[in-house]
C-alpha cells in the first residue's frame, strides 16, 4: 500500500510569511495527526483529526496555526504568521481507527526553516 | 497530560554488543508503548511495541519490557550492528477514540564497527 504523502518536503521562508504544508494519508485511515518535531526532540502533537472532525487540538497555537481536513481524506496545516522558533519538521502520520491497530504512520515530514 | 522521559540521550556501543534504552511515563492509564527508530532526514518508523497486559514482547534482535508497576518500559538491542545506528523514541498511549502518542525525547545510538 502508499504511505502517507507530504509535501513540500523543504521549505525555508521568512519570519512572518505563511506557509502551507499538505498531507494524504494512507487510503482508508480515519485518523490524521500532524506533529512537530524541533531538531534533537520528539515529535508534539499539534493536532488529531478524525476523519474531517477535531480530536484534539489542544496544543496547536490557534493564533497563528490553523489546519483542516476536508472530506475526511488530505488536511493542509497552516503556518500565519511563521516565528523563528516555527522552524522544525512538520510529520503527518495517519492510523486506522476501527480494531486493535494503534501504530501510526508517518510521512516523510516537511522541514521547515524560517530566516 | 502524559509525559514521558527517555534516557540515555546518546549511547555508543560496540558491534555485537547489547543497548538498553528506558522510558518513564507519568500517566498510569496510558497502555500502549511503542518504539520508533528514525534515521537521519527519514520519517519514524516502528520497531517494536507493546500493550499493557504484556510484560515483554520480542521480534528477533529487538525485545520491550514493561513494569506497570513503575511505570517504565525499556527497549533491549542484542547483537548490534552499524545499521541500528538510529534515533530511537519510545512513546506512550492511551486506548480509546484519541490514542494520541506522547514521544520521549529520543535516544542517538551510534554503533561503532
Amino acid at each position: 500500500e502508499a504511505g502517507v504523502a507530504q509535501s513540500p518536503r523543504y521549505k525555508i521562508i521568512e519570519k512572518r510569511q505563511s506557509v502551507a504544508f499538505w498531507c494524504n494519508p494512507i487510503s482508508g485511515h480515519a485518523t490524521l495527526y500532524w506533529y512537530q518535531q524541533i531538531l534533537g526532540q520528539g515529535p508534539k502533537l499539534l493536532i488529531q483529526f478524525q476523519n474531517n472532525g477535531v480530536v484534539d487540538d489542544s496544543q496547536l497555537p490557534k493564533d497563528r496555526f490553523s489546519a483542516e481536513r476536508l472530506k475526511g481524506v488530505d488536511s493542509t496545516l497552516k503556518i500565519q504568521p511563521a516565528k523563528l522558533e516555527d522552524s522544525a519538521v512538520y510529520l503527518c502520520a495517519s492510523s486506522p481507527v476501527q480494531g486493535r491497530s494503534y501504530e501510526q504512520y508517518f510521512g516523510p515530514g516537511t522541514r521547515l526553516t524560517v530566516t | 497530560g502524559e509525559n514521558v522521559e527517555q534516557h540515555p540521550s546518546t549511547l555508543s556501543v560496540q558491534e555485537g554488543d547489547s543497548a538498553v534504552i528506558k522510558c518513564t511515563y507519568s500517566d498510569s492509564a496510558s497502555n500502549y508503548f511503542p518504539w520508533y527508530k528514525q534515521e537521519l532526514g527519514k520519517r519514524p518508523q516502528l520497531i517494536i511495541d507493546i500493550r499493557s497486559n504484556v510484560g515483554e514482547k520480542k521480534d528477533q534482535r529487538i525485545a520491550v519490557t514493561l513494569n506497570k508497576t513503575a511505570k517504565h518500559f525499556s527497549l533491549h538491542i542484542t547483537e548490534t550492528q552499524p545499521e541500528d545506528s538510529a534515533v530511537y523514541f519510545c512513546a506512550a498511549s492511551m486506548s480509546g477514540s484519541a490514542r494520541q502518542l506522547t514521544f520521549g525525547s529520543g535516544t542517538q545510538l551510534t554503533v561503532l564497527p
